[in-house]
């Protein structure tokens, strides 16, 4: 059974940092590229970032692009997100997903960040 | 970027009804579209990719077709386990975005 694991999310100040971990298993990691995307409460999806299989390519959205840094290690199956300078608009449910065949095939449950004073 | 625009933003229908969701393109994304369906509290699923083609498992009464700049997704008779969000994604440029999403709800 294909599992994707968030982790690391929590309240945090503007201008905090945040790890988040997502932790794979289920099937060939290494195969895959992966994403992180996010969802304000209430609003729709947004992609944050992008990395390929064996993490040689990076892609950020432009809102995040400076502050936000993906990393996978694919040796222990996990997908990393470093996040810093922190803002209020980064407050979300941000979602490990799976790249296949054009798609977001595997999507993990998600683990909140919450930017508040 | 490209821009996707869906309609309406939501719409009320009951048990049964044909239910029809537009994705407009800001350009041409060929047949490079996706359809997710998200319940409350639930990750996204993916339903339909590349326009028209139904992901293992989904009922056959989920249709996608069009492309270029405007595809659907019909539900054919709706169920009560279909009321939710749905999104359609374009995959055809990176950054790779969604449409705002169609709230269908119990009429």
């Amino acid at each position: 059974e294909v599992q994707l694991v968030e982790s690391g999310g929590g309240l945090v100040q503007p201008g905090g940092s945040l790890r988040l971990s997502c932790s794979a298993s289920g099937f060939a990691f290494s195969s895959y590229a992966m994403n992180w995307v996010r969802q304000a409460p209430g609003k729709g999806l947004e992609y944050v970032s992008a990395i390929t299989n064996i993490g040689g390519i990076t892609h950020y959205a432009d809102s995040v692009k400076g502050r936000f840094t993906i990393s996978r290690d694919n040796s222990k199956n996990t997908l990393d997100l470093q996040m810093s300078s922190l803002r209020v608009d980064d407050t979300a449910l941000y979602y490990c997903v799976t790249v296949y065949s054009g798609s977001y095939f595997y999507w993990g449950q998600g683990t909140r960040v919450t930017v508040s004073p | 970027d490209i821009q996707m625009t869906q309609s309406p933003s939501s719409l009320s229908a009951s048990v049964g009804d044909r239910v029809t969701i537009t994705c407009r393109a800001s350009q041409s994304i060929s047949t490079n579209l996706n359809w997710y369906q998200q319940k409350p509290g639930k990750a996204p699923k993916l339903l339909i990719f590349a326009a028209s083609n139904l992901q293992s498992g989904v009922p056959s009464r989920f249709r996608g077709s069009g492309s270029a700049t405007e595809c659907t997704l019909t539900i054919s008779s709706l169920q009560p386990e279909d009321f939710a969000t749905y999104y359609c994604q374009q995959t055809y440029n990176s950054p790779w975005t969604f449409g705002q999403g169609t709230k269908v709800e119990v009429k």
